[in-house]
């Protein structure tokens, strides 16, 4: 039980636009940066989002975060079929004195 | 280009102590700001942070496995290594290593491939 939560799944039609959300507390997403991660089918996480709105070089802008209180956001436009993938959302947690990830969100692109 | 590789073993048997190695390129860990982290991730499961050491041999673990957990560096080889010691069947997972800077993008930028781990009697 991750004290990020996300929703196990999202989905939507190519073209479409979705977000996933990440829910956290004042100990966590409330006081620090979240950052978002991709995970496509059979490899490892890439860095997608930092410091909760800006995108690493090379990813394209369909791709956004956003943060209000203790919940962030991560919005895709224009979805594609290669966004299909698993994404992570990860903060800080200062009760925790640890680095937590959320339970991770599988986007299904119809 | 940084690039991070994990080795270890494969199959472990329940008690036993899993050392983890990353060989890294691209950066080194004796720069300002830089350090190294391990994350997991059981099969069809979530990722989750283990361990992290930083430039100047600070390091932090997760409180959950804090006290099963090693994490040292080697700046010489370019090489961070993790230990856990009494492996369970639990503990199957892929293990990634990652880099990470202690300030600006102060988030896992660059991964390895991972390793899988299978703790089975």
């Amino acid at each position: 039980q991750s004290v990020l939560t996300q929703p196990p799944s999202v989905s939507g039609a190519p073209g479409q636009r979705v977000t996933i959300s990440c829910t956290g507390s004042s100990s966590n997403i409330g006081s620090y940066d979240v950052h978002w991660y991709q995970q496509l089918p059979g490899t490892a996480p890439k860095l997608l989002i930092y410091g909760n709105s800006n995108r690493p070089s090379g990813v394209p802008d369909r791709f956004s975060g956003s943060k209000s209180g203790t919940s962030a956001s991560l919005a895709i436009t224009g979805l594609q079929a290669e966004d299909e993938a698993d994404y992570y959302c990860q903060s800080y947690d200062s009760s925790l004195s640890a680095w937590v990830f959320g339970g991770g969100t599988r986007l299904t692109v119809l | 280009q940084i690039t991070l590789k994990e080795s270890g073993p494969t199959l472990m048997k329940p008690t036993q102590t899993l050392t983890l190695t990353c060989t890294f390129s691209g950066f080194s860990l004796s720069t300002s700001g830089v350090g190294v982290g391990w994350i997991r991730q059981p099969p069809g499961k979530a990722l989750e942070w283990l361990a992290l050491i930083f430039w100047n041999d600070n390091k932090y673990y997760s409180p959950s496995l804090k006290s099963r957990l090693t994490i040292t560096k080697d700046t010489s080889k370019n090489q961070v290594v993790l230990t856990m010691t009494n492996m369970d069947p639990v503990d199957t997972a892929t293990y990634y290593c990652a880099h990470r800077l202690h300030t600006g993008v102060k988030a896992y930028d660059y991964w390895g491939q991972g390793t899988l781990v299978t703790v089975s009697s």
